[in-house]
């Protein structure tokens, strides 16, 4: 069973605020991801990271940034939220070995921008 | 072309028969293959893994993998209302280092009590 977490699991705030939504796993999984999905539409990668310091942008642009300074968080920003940035944001873990390791993901955070 | 394809659906499907989701995908090297269930409003959840050609069973599931036509599909047999949801499919490419997955669309299954 994976045990990765992510706070808050929902979040409406203003435009112009700046915003951290923290993911954080147990598992001592070397690698993280965060993914942002909109209702009824695909995953997109955003962000990733392989271990501490190594942080990495995804396939999607992204205004957020990313750190991992823990093993066992990783924690996504955006300085100033925009209604642009209203979506479900995923974050994800996978243990360390190369090839067949699985993502196991957090349940989320829902993010409204006003 | 989309690396990763699944019929969007939605797929209707009677209380009990055996449910078939398909997924194609562009890149040869690619070498894992995953499928997840997302319920609406939910995290993706892993359901089966599947690395090598041929069948591999877990319960009502049964995922097949042809490499050579570069397709994996997810069997669920007896199919029950709660396996309603978006199946999501996911592919690995081969590579040093490279340990991101690219998901398809999803395609909805609804199962007809």
């Amino acid at each position: 069973e994976a045990d990765i977490y992510q706070t808050p699991r929902y979040l409406v705030i203003g435009t112009g605020k700046k915003i951290t939504l923290e993911c954080s796993q147990t598992m001592g999984h070397d690698k993280m991801y965060w993914y942002q999905q909109d209702p009824g539409m695909e995953l997109h990668l955003i962000h990733y990271s392989y271990g501490v310091n190594s942080t990495e942008k995804g396939d999607l642009s992204s205004e957020s940034t990313v750190s991992r300074i823990r093993t066992e968080h990783f924690p996504l920003t955006l300085e100033s939220a925009r209604p642009s940035h209203t979506s479900q944001y995923l974050c994800a873990s996978s243990a360390p070995g190369s090839g067949n390791q699985p993502q196991h993901f957090g349940d989320g955070t829902r993010l409204s921008i006003l | 072309q989309k690396e990763v394809e699944q019929n969007s659906g939605p797929l209707s499907v009677p209380e009990g028969a055996i449910a078939s989701l398909n997924c194609t995908y562009s890149d040869r090297v690619s070498q894992s293959f995953f499928w997840y269930r997302q319920y609406s409003g939910k995290s993706p959840e892993l359901i089966m893994s599947i690395y090598s050609n041929g069948d591999k069973e877990d319960g009502r599931f049964t995922a097949q993998l042809n490499k050579a036509s570069q397709y994996v599909s997810l069997l669920i047999r007896d199919s029950q209302p709660s396996d309603s949801a978006t199946y999501l499919c996911a592919v690995k490419r081969r590579g040093f280092g490279n340990e991101k997955l690219t998901f398809g669309t999803g395609t909805r299954l609804t199962i007809i009590p």
